[in-house]
Order: C-alpha cells, then sequence, then structure tokens
C-alpha cells in the first residue's frame, strides 16, 4: 500500500524558512516523479513544485520561484521542500503526491497523496 | 501557465445526474484529471487521460472531452457524493495547473 506522510508544517513568522518532509513507502519510490500541492484556508488546491524521478529536474510555480526549493533523497525515500522567505500569503495545508507521469502517452497526474501538514505564516 | 475555470458551485438532487465543467486553452493539447475532496480529506483521482477511470472509482462517475471543455458527469448522484471536485492538467514545460474547483452539494 502507498503511503506519503508529511511532516515539518508549523507556525512561522512571515520572512522566515520552514522545511517540509514526505516520507514515501509501499512502491519504488526512485522511480516516480513528486510533487507538493497546497491549500490555503477554505480556497482551492494550488500545484507547487515537482521533482524528476531521479533529481535531476525540477519545476516551480511562478508564486514559489525563487523562494522554495524541492529535492529528493532516493536512498532514504524522502522528499522535501524548503521554503525561505515565507508570507502569509504560502499559509496553507501542504500535501506531497506521486506522480503517475507516462511522457509518451503525455499521462501526467497525481496519482497518492497524503494528508498534508499546515503551515501557518504569521506574527 | 494557464487557467482552468469551474463553476463555483452545482446542485442536484439524489439520484439526478450532475455536470461539471472545466475551461482552458491547452484542454485541445493536453489531458485532463478530475480529483474529489471531502472536507478535511486529501484528494483523490476519479478521471484521468479525459475520460478513464482508476480501478476502485464507481462506473457513475464519468469524463469526456469537447474542445477547450472538459466535463466530469456523475450518474445517479448519492448524498456520499457532496464534495468539492477539481479538474487538473499540465503543459508542455513540466508544470501543472488546477481548476478554480466546484462545490457540489446533494440537496
Amino acid at each position: 500500500e502507498v503511503q506519503l506522510v508529511e511532516s515539518g508544517g508549523g507556525l512561522v513568522q512571515p520572512g522566515g524558512s520552514l522545511s517540509l518532509s514526505c516520507a514515501a513507502s509501499g512502491f519504488a519510490f526512485s522511480s516516480y516523479a513528486m510533487t507538493w500541492v497546497r491549500q490555503a484556508p477554505g480556497k482551492g488546491l494550488e500545484w507547487v513544485s515537482a521533482i524528476s524521478s531521479g533529481g535531476d529536474t525540477t519545476y516551480y510555480a511562478d508564486s514559489v520561484k525563487g523562494r522554495f526549493t524541492i529535492s529528493r533523497d532516493n536512498s532514504k525515500n524522502t522528499l522535501n521542500l524548503q521554503m525561505n522567505s515565507l508570507r502569509a500569503e504560502d499559509t496553507a495545508v501542504y500535501y506531497c503526491a506521486k506522480v503517475f507521469l507516462l511522457v509518451s502517452a503525455a499521462i501526467r497526474y497525481f496519482q497518492h497523496w497524503g494528508q498534508g501538514t499546515l503551515v501557518t505564516v504569521s506574527s | 501557465s494557464y487557467e482552468l475555470t469551474q463553476p463555483p458551485s452545482v446542485s442536484v438532487s439524489p439520484g439526478q445526474t450532475a455536470r461539471i465543467t472545466c475551461s482552458g486553452d491547452a484542454l485541445p493539447k493536453q489531458y485532463a484529471y478530475w480529483y474529489q475532496q471531502k472536507p478535511g480529506r486529501a484528494p483523490v483521482v476519479l478521471i484521468y487521460k479525459d475520460s478513464e477511470r482508476p480501478s476502485g472509482i464507481p462506473e457513475r462517475f464519468s469524463g469526456s472531452s469537447s474542445g477547450t471543455t472538459v466535463t466530469l458527469t456523475i450518474s445517479g448522484v448519492q448524498a456520499e457524493d457532496e464534495a468539492d471536485y477539481y479538474c487538473q492538467s499540465a503543459d508542455s514545460s513540466g508544470t501543472y495547473v488546477f481548476g478554480t474547483g466546484t462545490e457540489v452539494t446533494v440537496l
């Protein structure tokens, strides 16, 4: 059974930093692209960042580019998100998700999700 | 990046059919996917590749595509289908986008 467990959320002041982790199990982690998606309180889903299976290619939403860094440790089956220069508008539940990616067929979607971790940016 | 637009809300009586649209200029070139999210829970994928249903998803959920609009249809709506629904697509640069979301209310 695929399991994704996020951790690292909490309260941080504007301008501060926070590091999120996602522990993966139940599948061949190193074979799958991974992603972070967030949801502000009472709002819709927003894609944040994605990383290739090998970790050599990363993608970011314009809203976090230059402030957030996605990475992975395939030896530890862990996905990470380093968040710097945090703003009030970054307050959200952050989900990690396993990407189903079939490049030849142009299929890309989020097959399994964790339960999320809450990040609150406030003074 | 681009936008995907959904109606904010849809109301439907039990046993009737609910249709949720998602519009975006890139949809003729990219597949669409649909997710269901219940309060306090993570999203669950309902439809992939415009109209394919993952194993375990009830047959009453179906998807279709026409031009710049994709549609999620829930046939024979049940009370448990009350939730938020999101479309999602991707662009050729490797980024992703979600629709604005639709709240489905079962009357």
